[in-house]
């Protein structure tokens, strides 16, 4: 298995631009996660979800970003409009059932 | 909701010295709790984890323990390594309602002195 795969790996956009981060699980896996890491707020939750299905998404920060997860092998994670402080890493991660999460290798994202 | 607290935040050991690394929760209903280590500019790796009917597990040179009555756990790595040198979180999940979300620490960054 080619585990978590995300695109784009390095993004640099600038304010007010439209960014969508794309994730692909683990095959098999039936939870989805995204995570954002700053150096300030460490790893942060977004948003989750289980069987395609969005179960918590109280840590998205605002209404600026938005994700959907159309089938069992495809997530994105949309910023419209970005602003300079979304600027993070972001992380997808998989997992199945209750068991531990495997991460994707990120995207690094810059707003300028 | 969940807490976890980690510490100490840095941690700096000769090699072949052992590392300790404690976290405490707050959810008594919490039963599972991963660590995850992440090297610079990598994506955090999945190390162990231990489910609270447990109370110790150990793969080679790392163990964790888990005392549910107090709500701590930790993670133990022997004979320590340069490579060992990351940072390390500690995350507390439960399975409460159906949720299977993880809650981090803030993460201890290790360094491994030659």
């Amino acid at each position: 298995d080619a585990g978590v795969i995300q695109s784009p790996r390095h993004e640099v956009t600038e304010m007010g631009q439209e960014v969508t981060l794309r994730c692909k699980p683990i095959s098999g896996h039936d939870y989805l996660f995204w995570y954002r890491q700053t150096m300030m707020r460490g790893l942060e939750l977004l948003i989750y979800f289980n069987n395609n299905v969005p179960i918590d998404d109280s840590g998205m920060p605002e209404d600026r970003f938005s994700a959907k997860m159309p089938n069992a092998s495809f997530s994105t994670l949309k910023i419209q409009p970005s602003e300079p402080r979304d600027s993070a890493v972001y992380f997808c991660a998989s997992s199945l059932e209750g068991n531990g999460q495997y991460f994707g290798p990120g995207t690094r994202l810059t707003v300028t | 909701g969940e807490n976890v607290e980690q510490h100490p935040s840095t941690l700096s050991v000769q090699e072949g010295d052992s590392a300790v690394i404690k976290c405490t929760y707050s959810d008594s209903a919490s039963n599972y709790f991963p660590w995850y280590k992440q090297e610079l500019g990598k994506r955090p790796q999945l190390i162990i984890d231990i489910r609270s009917n447990v109370g110790e597990k150990k793969d080679q040179r790392i163990a964790v323990t888990l005392n549910k009555t107090a709500k701590h756990f930790s993670l133990h790595i022997t004979e320590t390594q340069p490579e060992d040198s990351a940072v390390y979180f500690c995350a507390a999940s439960t399975a409460r309602t159906g949720r299977r979300a993880l809650t981090f620490g803030s993460g201890t960054r290790l360094q491994v002195q030659p």
